[in-house]
């Protein structure tokens, strides 16, 4: 089928600890990949995307780089801050107008 | 406008009520979408509207569920006879011509409760 996989939340940490959020994919040709972020009280806003295969997304000291031998999409920041604590969405393209969307991944910064 | 608006922002209704969830595009945006979220849910693909062109309903997940844009701008989703389940965050977006490559601009939602 065609469906986003997103690590389960809630996910934890300190302030300027690492960041891997996994997401992996399944789709029939060679999707767009995204990130999408929803902080607390705000609508999704787009935080990086990759277009094709070994791109790398970058956006606030995220990224994400699309591996098409493993079907995957992992977000990673190298320090995250207290500020970054929000909901974070995998999603892929589906056609040229569709998103599908994994099931998002809540991340708290403890300062 | 400068973003998709939503409203409203929040809705109560009673159980068996109709209600009626507007969305404004950002001016220009020829592709417009409703999802679902709910509560420790992903976003659920509702139906998806483009141009001229006959919209894409195949997310709604039942014959209470309609939506319908006016003029190639605003939209309005319509709950009939709502349900518990019905309670979510129902999420309007939109997109210029160029496709989803370019992304999606989300409205900031609008929370809806059955009671």
């Amino acid at each position: 089928g065609n469906s986003v996989t997103q690590m389960e939340g809630p996910v934890t940490l300190s302030e300027e600890a690492f960041l891997t959020i996994n997401c992996t994919y399944t789709a029939t040709g060679y999707p767009s990949l995204f990130w999408y972020v929803q902080y607390p009280g705000e609508g999704l806003q787009l935080l990086l995307k990759a277009t094709k295969a070994d791109d790398k997304g970058s956006n606030k000291g995220f990224e994400a780089t699309y591996r098409k031998e493993t079907t995957s999409f992992h977000l990673e920041k190298g320090s995250v801050q207290v500020s970054d604590s929000a909901v974070y969405f995998c999603a892929r393209s589906q056609g040229a107008q569709k998103l599908v969307f994994g099931q998002g991944t809540r991340l708290t910064i403890n300062p | 406008g400068a973003g998709v608006s939503q409203s409203p922002s929040n809705k109560v209704t009673e159980k068996g009520k109709d209600v009626e969830l507007r969305c404004d595009p950002i001016s220009g945006h020829t592709a417009l979408y409703w999802y679902r979220q709910s509560l420790g849910q992903g976003l659920e693909f509702l139906i998806y509207f483009q141009g001229n062109s006959a919209p894409d309903k195949s997310g709604l997940p039942s014959d209470r569920f309609s939506a319908e844009r006016t003029g190639g701008s605003v939209s309005t989703l319509t709950i009939q006879r709502t349900q518990q389940e019905d309670s979510a965050v129902y999420l309007c977006a939109s997109s210029d011509q160029q496709g989803v490559a370019y992304g999606y601009t989300f409205g900031s939602g609008t929370r809806l409760t059955v009671v």
